[in-house]
């Protein structure tokens, strides 16, 4: 079986601009998570996304965003850039509420 | 609200020596409790999880951890510890209506010299 996937793994940009990052979760798993990963912060919850609804969402403004679509394929988006969102942002997927969640590899995002 | 503490960010022990890594939560639901594990440039692989049932937890890679109500505890421990186990590692909790949001302690990086 696949395990998560995200696209792009790496990606630079400036600041100002928006990124969207994407995730492919095990299949079969309906339940996806977001979380950023800082060295300052250590490792943040987003959001959670569950049959196409946002379930719970992490202490960040309103600039990230995210969606599911009806495949479970989940994407994120941060518009207006700034230098503090340089992060490891990581997708998790698991198949049913409080289960063991399965990480994928992240995308570094580098905001210069 | 939940929370995690991971005692220690950076443990050093000798190849063949006891791993411990510490971590403490506080949860005003029953928690269900996680031990993750990060090699650079990766994602994170759960060792083991406590949900409900038997106190003490085995995992991958020789791995334990023991919950303790009463010190609020969670900590991991391997018997004999390896080159391999080099890299960090992170205790997280949740419960409750938090569902699948998990929260993580700032994580504790093992180095294991030979």
């Amino acid at each position: 079986k696949a395990g998560v996937t995200q696209t792009p793994r790496y990606l630079i940009k400036t600041r100002g601009q928006q990124v969207t990052l994407s995730c492919s979760p095990i299949s079969g798993h309906r339940s996806v998570s977001w979380y950023q990963q800082t060295p300052g912060q250590g490792l943040q919850f987003l959001f959670e996304y569950f049959s196409e609804t946002q379930r719970n969402k992490g202490n960040f403004p309103g600039r990230f965003s995210g969606r599911q679509f009806s495949n479970s394929r989940s994407e994120m988006n941060v518009s207006t850039l700034e230098l503090g969102d340089s992060a490891l942002y990581l997708c998790a997927s698991s198949s049913v509420t409080v289960n063991e969640q399965f990480f994928g590899p992240g995308t570094r995002l580098t905001v210069l | 609200a939940q929370s995690v503490t991971q005692l220690g960010s950076h443990v050093s022990v000798s190849e063949g020596a006891l791993v411990l890594l510490r971590c403490n939560y506080s949860s005003s639901v029953p928690p269900y409790l996680f031990w993750y594990v990060q090699y650079p440039n990766q994602g994170l692989q759960l060792l083991l999880k406590y949900t409900t049932g038997a106190t003490l937890v085995k995992g991958i890679n020789g791995f334990e951890a023991e919950f303790k109500k009463s010190e609020t505890s969670f900590h991991l421990t391997k018997p004999s510890a390896h080159m391999s186990d080099a890299a960090e590692y992170f205790c997280a909790v949740t419960g409750g209506d938090a569902g699948n949001m998990l929260t993580f302690g700032g994580g504790t990086r093992l180095m294991v010299k030979p």
